[in-house]
């Protein structure tokens, strides 16, 4: 069936650290790609979102490219800031009009 | 837009009491999701609305949960009668399209 599977975490980094936080998904046919992120006390907040393969979203510095070829969405930003500390949700659109998410990996940036 | 609204934010009560969760899905939205999270499970989808119709409701946990979508503007989440075990964060979500927005969640304790 339908699913995203995303690194485990907590993942732990310094300030100005590279970030690659790596999504697969099993899914059928092309469906749209999506990276939320829930900071501390809050709900989930859309990241960026590709739409059809080799597409890229992008947005606050966090990138991820829609890779059909090995079905992979990951998300990568050049320097984490300790702002960037939350919860990234890996997710795929289903196909009766939801959201298909992975469990969540937990980004520390320590100053 | 005052996105989506839920209440109350938080809650407090004893085993075997009835609670109800509400939420007001975004102006224009015509899906409705009802997520719960917890650190042992993560985030869950427990029920999903399209035009006030329920969907899917395969993630509601057991008989004592219990949705409704009255009309467009407006769903509760209720819980009768309520266990420690449901102790969770609640959210609520609408979307027109597949990008879902958050609402700010209600934090259950049930003691």
């Amino acid at each position: 069936g339908d699913s995203v599977t995303q690194m485990e975490g907590p993942v732990t980094l310094s300030e100005e650290a590279f970030l690659t936080i790596n999504c697969t998904y099993t899914a059928t046919g092309y469906p749209s790609l999506f990276w939320y992120v829930q900071y501390p006390g809050e709900g989930l907040q859309l990241l960026l979102k590709a739409t059809k393969a080799d597409d890229k979203g992008s947005n606050k510095g966090f990138e991820a490219t829609y890779r059909k070829e090995t079905t992979s969405f990951h998300l990568e930003k050049g320097s984490v800031q300790v702002s960037d500390s939350a919860v990234y949700f890996c997710a795929h659109g289903g196909s009766q009009g939801n959201l298909i998410f992975g469990k969540g990996t937990k980004l520390s940036v320590k100053p | 837009d005052a996105g989506v609204i839920q209440s109350p934010r938080h809650e407090v009560t004893e085993m075997g009491q009835e609670v109800t969760l509400r939420c007001k899905p975004i102006s224009g939205h015509n899906s409705l999701f009802w997520y719960r999270q917890t650190m042992m499970r993560g985030l869950e989808l427990l029920i999903y609305f399209n035009n006030n119709v329920p969907i899917d409701d395969s993630g509601m946990p057991e008989d004592r949960f219990s949705a409704k979508m009255p009309n467009a503007s407006f769903s509760t989440l209720k819980i009768q009668p309520s266990e420690p075990r449901d102790s969770a964060v609640y959210f609520c979500a609408s979307s027109f399209g597949l990008e879902q927005f958050f609402g700010p969640g209600t934090r259950l304790t049930v003691l």
